[in-house]
């Protein structure tokens, strides 16, 4: 079965710093990665997804994440984060064995200080 | 719309009562999903919907849960004799073709609150 563990419930950092959000996800087969965002008040918004292909995959305001199958890991990077980053981010996963159903994580909230 | 929408914002109920939550997909979006939101566990899956059928309700909590989506559009949630434990965020997104691939997109949601 599909599950997925975001191992870091909060990640307090400074402005322009550099930011590391961990995901690991268990999966039998072939599995399509994503990171959605929700800012404060906001509702959930796609940063980005690996389907296929290159393992290193880019996504909007400045985020990427890598796809390592060995390690069943998706970890979401920033080398320089902003205040306006400050929001909940959720990796999720989804597989034809699970019938496409996706499952998300418990979320890290990523706090950016001043 | 230009985006997925749901009624009501906030909702505040007695324990007991039956509560009707709706979602307004994006036109032409054919899955449909609802998840249950509550403080620091992340998204619960409930169920999703391919055009008016429901293939996977494995995620509903319980018989009091029930879903429907009529004419390939909205979709309501209904939970009947609420709970406390019901209290949560309830959100619903559509896609385009439920194929694992498409990009999910959520709605606001609905702050569900059982006294």
């Amino acid at each position: 079965a599909q599950s997925v563990t975001q191992l870091d419930s909060q990640v307090p950092v400074f402005e322009e710093a550099p930011v590391e959000l961990r995901c690991n996800y268990s999966s039998s087969v072939s599995v399509y990665l994503f990171w959605y965002v929700q800012y404060p008040n906001q509702g959930l918004q796609l940063l980005l997804k690996y389907l296929s292909g290159s393992t290193l995959v880019k996504g909007i305001n400045g985020f990427e994440a890598e796809f390592n199958k060995s390690q069943t890991s998706f970890h979401l990077r920033k080398p320089s984060v902003h205040i306006s980053d400050t929001a909940e981010y959720f990796c999720a996963v989804s597989d034809r064995a699970g019938g496409f159903k996706t499952i998300f994580g418990a979320g890290t909230r990523l706090f950016v200080k001043a | 719309g230009a985006g997925v929408s749901q009624s009501p914002s906030n909702k505040v109920t007695e324990k007991g009562k039956d509560v009707e939550l709706r979602c307004d997909p994006i036109s032409g979006h054919t899955a449909l999903y609802w998840y249950r939101q509550s403080l620091g566990q992340g998204l619960e899956f409930l169920i999703y919907f391919q055009g008016n059928s429901a293939p996977d309700k494995s995620g509903l909590p319980s018989d009091r849960f029930s879903a429907e989506r009529t004419g390939g559009s909205v979709s309501t949630l209904t939970i009947q004799r609420t709970q406390q434990e019901d209290s949560a965020v309830y959100l619903c997104a559509s896609s385009f073709l439920n194929s694992g691939q498409s990009e999910q997109f959520f709605g606001p949601g609905t702050r569900l609150t059982v006294l």
